[in-house]
C-alpha cells in the first residue's frame, strides 16, 4: 500500500521570501504521479503542480517548483516570492494513474501562513 | 460549464438519520470520487466510479453507499448517520486522454452529526 507523509503541520514565511514544504512517500511501484494541492480558507481544492515519476525533470508552475528525488521518495514544494494569497493548507498526494481515476492518497497537510 | 457542484453546503443530522449528499458534473467526465476530510488526517477516499454503472470502495467505505446511474451524478448516501461521520465531504471528477488529465473538485459539504 502507498503512504504519503507530511511532517510539517504548520509553517510560516515572510512575504516575498521562499519556503519549502516537505513530503515523503512510500510505494513499491515504479511508475506513478505526485501532486501538490492548495486549499485556501474557502476549502476549494486547487491543483498546484503535478509530477510524473518517469520524468527526471522537476515540474515548475510559475512561482511553484518541486524537488523530486525518486530514490529517496521525496517530493518537496518550493514557493518563491511568497504572496499573502499563498496562505493555505497544502496537501501532497500520490496516484498511480495521474489523477485520472481520482484515487488519490493524500498526506495530512501543511498549513502555510504568509506574514506581511 | 458549472464544474462540479455539491449540495447541500452544510448539513446537521441526528444520530441514526439518513441522507444523501448530491454531486453533479456537466463535463462528461468518466471518473468521479468521494473523499472525506477530517482534521489532521488529510483527505481519504470513500468510494469511486470509473463510469456509469461502475463503482468501487476506497479506503473508508463503511457506512456509505454510492451509485452511478448516469455519467453526470454520483450521490453519496449515509444510511444511519453516526458522530464519526462528522466531516467535510468532497466530490471530484476527472477525465484523461493519453497523459493529459483534467480534474476538478467540488466546493465541499460540511456535515455535522449530533
Amino acid at each position: 500500500a502507498q503512504t504519503v507523509t507530511q511532517s510539517q503541520p504548520e509553517m510560516s514565511v515572510q512575504e516575498a521570501e521562499t519556503v519549502t514544504l516537505s513530503c515523503t512517500y512510500d510505494t513499491s511501484e515504479n511508475n506513478y504521479y505526485l501532486f501538490w494541492y492548495k486549499q485556501p480558507p474557502s476549502r476549494q481544492m486547487i491543483l498546484v503542480i503535478r509530477q510524473e515519476a518517469y520524468k527526471q525533470q522537476n515540474a515548475t508552475e510559475n512561482r511553484f517548483s518541486v524537488n523530486f528525488q525518486k530514490a529517496a521518495k521525496s517530493f518537496s514544494l518550493k514557493i518563491s516570492d511568497s504572496q499573502l494569497g499563498d496562505t493555505a493548507m497544502y496537501f501532497c498526494a500520490f496516484d498511480l494513474y495521474g489523477g485520472a481515476t481520482n484515487k488519490l492518497i493524500f498526506g495530512t497537510g501543511t498549513l502555510l501562513a504568509v506574514q506581511p | 460549464n458549472a464544474g462540479v457542484t455539491q449540495t447541500p453546503k452544510f448539513q446537521v443530522l441526528k444520530t441514526g438519520q439518513s441522507m444523501t449528499l448530491q454531486c453533479a458534473q456537466d463535463m462528461n467526465h468518466e471518473y468521479m470520487s468521494w473523499y472525506r476530510q477530517d482534521p489532521g488526517m488529510g483527505l481519504r477516499l470513500i468510494h469511486y466510479s470509473v463510469g456509469a454503472g461502475i463503482t468501487d470502495q476506497g479506503e473508508v467505505p463503511n457506512g456509505y453507499n454510492v451509485s452511478r446511474s448516469t455519467t453526470e451524478d454520483f450521490p453519496l448516501r449515509l444510511l444511519s448517520a453516526a458522530p464519526s461521520q462528522t466531516s467535510v465531504y468532497f466530490c471530484a471528477s476527472s477525465w484523461a486522454s493519453g497523459r493529459a488529465v483534467v480534474q476538478f473538485f467540488g466546493p465541499g459539504t460540511r456535515l455535522t452529526v449530533l
